[in-house]
């Protein structure tokens, strides 16, 4: 059965960092990207960027370069999205999802609800 | 980047209604956008790929079609429990992009 497991929400101050995971389960992970969304209270869905499973080629989203990191751990089948320092802004759900190379995200993880607060 | 702009952003509809909602792209995607419901508290749920192809599991009350660079959700039998937010998506070049959402009140 396939499976994508979020890590567990968090609290966290402006300006500490954060770093949450999404681990695939019943596929084989080097063959599929793995997306991340944003999702803002009340709001829709933002493309974050992606990661590719086997090689690690990743793209992100104009919004999102140079204030996020996502990264892969091939040997545990497992992606991350971290920051290194936070604001208030992301505050949100954020969703992983996977893709097959030319098609759409065809199986989401449950979301973690990350809220940024003083 | 591809801009995917969704109409209307709000639709109020009575039960067995057939409804439409549409996806303008910015610039030509092919066929590459797919469509996904949200309900309140759920992850997002795949109701139809490639613009037009239907997704194993999804009522066939649902479709899409294409025309150039506009893009249709038809759901022709509208159920209460399609009460949800609906979301198109590109994939045609990187970076992805949603559409804003419409949101369907029954």
């Amino acid at each position: 059965e396939v499976q994508l497991v979020q890590s567990g929400g968090d609290i966290k101050k402006p300006g500490e960092s954060l770093k949450i995971s999404c681990k695939g389960f019943g596929y084989n992970f080097a063959t599929y990207w793995i997306g991340w969304v944003r999702q803002r209270p009340g709001k829709g869905l933002e493309w974050m960027g992606i990661i590719y499973g086997g090689d690690s080629d990743t793209r992100y989203g104009p919004s999102f370069e140079g204030h996020v990191t996502i990264s892969v751990d091939k040997s545990n089948n497992t992606a991350y999205l971290q920051w290194s320092s936070l604001e208030a802004s992301d505050t949100a759900i954020y969703y992983c999802s996977r893709r097959l190379t030319g098609n759409y995200f065809d199986f989401w993880g449950r979301g973690t609800r990350v809220t940024v607060s003083t | 980047e591809i801009v995917l702009t969704q109409s209307p952003d709000f639709q109020s509809v009575t039960p067995n209604e057939k409804v439409s909602i549409t996806c303008r792209a910015s610039q030509n995607i092919g066929s590459n956008l797919h469509w996904y419901q949200q309900k309140p508290e759920q992850s997002p749920k795949l109701l139809i790929k490639f613009a037009s192809h239907s997704v194993s599991g999804v009522p066939p009350r649902f479709s899409g079609s294409r025309s150039g660079t506009d893009f249709t959700l038809i759901i022709d039998g509208l159920e209460v429990e399609d009460a949800a937010v609906y979301y198109c998506h590109q994939t045609s070049n990187f970076p992805h992009s949603f559409g804003q959402g419409t949101k369907l009140e029954i």
